[in-house]
């Protein structure tokens, strides 16, 4: 079972920042948050990860809370190209990377 | 960097045949593998996660004689799927792991069996 939630779905208006929150109050001191996303019928695209400190790409900025309990990922200009699942993920206790149910953002034009 | 193929990334079969997909990773080397399936309108399933060199370890519920996998190199592991039926039409990803870094997964292979 993941050890994350998200928000079922969020839509975001084309150009704005998209910010997608993910809850994970189980995570340990040494355990990581990544964030991939899927586009329909493709597989899933790293976008970030990070361990307590706030960390930026190309791609997206990734903001951990202080007692590590929820993150946020945003994509500063959301496009339409940006439409996906996004998976917030923690890795279970045999490092291997398990799926919930993601957020479908939608990015309306 | 960081590239992980799958071949074919789509393939058509007869019920009772078997089917092979191939998952590399292009620009780096995989301690672990990994095969992922996904349901329509359904999240990913973990399968199964395979270290070059050792047989592969199967989640709760997928019967290893059904789905061969073999790691047989770095960059290399296959997934059969053997005596295919309509019911393991999916869509199967896999991702590879260079050693304590993120995965990285491959572009998927949509399996339909008729």
């Amino acid at each position: 079972d993941a050890k994350t939630t998200q928000p079922p779905s969020m839509d975001c208006a084309e150009g704005r920042a998209a910010n997608l929150p993910c809850n994970h109050s189980t995570i340990s001191g040494n355990e990581y948050v990544y964030w991939y996303r899927q586009i329909h019928s493709q597989g899933p695209q790293y976008i970030i990860h990070g361990l307590k400190n706030n960390e930026t790409n190309e791609m997206a900025s990734l903001i951990i809370t202080e007692d590590r309990k929820s993150s946020t990922l945003i994509l500063p200009h959301a496009t339409l190209r940006d439409t996906a699942v996004y998976y917030c993920i923690v890795l279970d206790n045999n490092n291997d990377m398990r799926f919930g149910a993601g957020t479908r953002l939608t990015v309306k034009p | 960097g960081a590239v992980v193929s799958q071949h074919p990334s789509r393939v058509i079969c007869k019920s009772g045949t078997s089917v092979k997909i191939e998952c590399r990773s292009l620009d780096f080397q995989a301690t672990t593998m990994f095969w992922y399936r996904q349901f329509p309108k359904q999240s990913l399933m973990l399968m199964a996660t395979s270290n070059e060199g050792s047989k592969a370890t199967y989640e709760q519920g997928v019967e290893k004689d059904k789905f061969l996998i073999n790691h047989a190199s770095l960059t290399l592991s296959t997934l059969t799927v053997t005596s295919a039926h309509p019911e393991d039409s999916s869509f199967y990803i896999c991702s590879a792991r260079p050693a304590a870094d993120t995965q990285y997964f491959g572009p998927g292979t949509r399996l339909t069996v008729l």
